[in-house]
């Protein structure tokens, strides 16, 4: 299986201020079709998760652009350019290039 | 407005069997893979199983093979996860997923508790 590697696992941010996590794949997440399947998801406290990146860099509906998502072959980033208070939570990266899908360890996310 | 809501979680004895249901709407469901994914207390995700779009092919997660079968009618919008030989490391929050360019939507999900 494609492990997938995140950190830090622990993000104390102030508010307005940037943070960034790091996910590193064991395998290129380059599918034969020529998309990178990596995507982020954030789960807030007492929720299910959210998509919120797929393909490295596209946001999906309604996620603020603040959130930023970068990367290559077995090495991506997820950025919110200023930190809110509604963006405390655990944050995934998931590759769906390999069967079977595997997620991150999660990144908590919270206000310093 | 797409919608999972699963249903069917519960507390049950090691060894035991339970079935998970997933009820969707606001979507032509038909037209999806769908994907069960779970979360024991305080831990990350797991994918634990697939179905293709009209049924006929299944994966599972090494974890749950030949104890959890998934299943689906599309005649009623519902998705499906017979649980049995349940042990205790299947005690987690079991997600209803669906599979368009990975995992856009997600049910509320159902907890299942696997104790004695």
């Amino acid at each position: 299986d494609v492990v997938m590697t995140q950190s830090p696992l622990s993000l104390p941010v102030t508010l307005g201020q940037p943070a960034s996590i790091s996910c590193r794949s064991s395998q290129s997440l380059v599918y034969s079709d020529g998309n990178t399947y990596l995507n982020w998801f954030q789960q807030r406290p007492g929720q299910s998760p959210r998509r919120l990146i797929y393909k490295i860099s596209n946001r999906d509906s309604g996620v603020p652009d603040r959130f930023s998502g970068s990367g290559s072959g077995t090495d991506f980033t997820l950025k919110i350019s200023r930190v809110e208070a509604e963006d405390v939570g655990v944050y995934y990266c998931m590759q769906g290039a390999h069967w079977p899908y595997t997620f991150g360890q999660g990144t908590k996310l919270e206000i310093k | 407005e797409v919608q999972l809501v699963e249903s069917g979680g519960d507390s049950v004895q090691p060894g035991g069997s339970l079935r998970l249901s997933c009820s969707a709407s606001g979507f032509t469901f038909s037209n999806y893979a769908m994907h069960w994914v779970r979360q024991a207390p305080g831990k990350g995700l797991e994918y634990v199983s697939a179905i293709t779009s009209n049924g006929g092919s299944t994966y599972y997660a090494d974890s749950v093979k030949g104890r959890l079968t998934i299943s689906r009618d599309n005649s009623k919008n519902t998705l499906y996860l017979q649980m049995s030989s349940l042990r205790a490391e299947d005690t987690a929050m079991y997600y209803c997923v669906r599979n368009y360019g990975n995992y856009d939507y997600w049910g509320q999900g159902t907890l299942v508790t696997v104790s004695s």
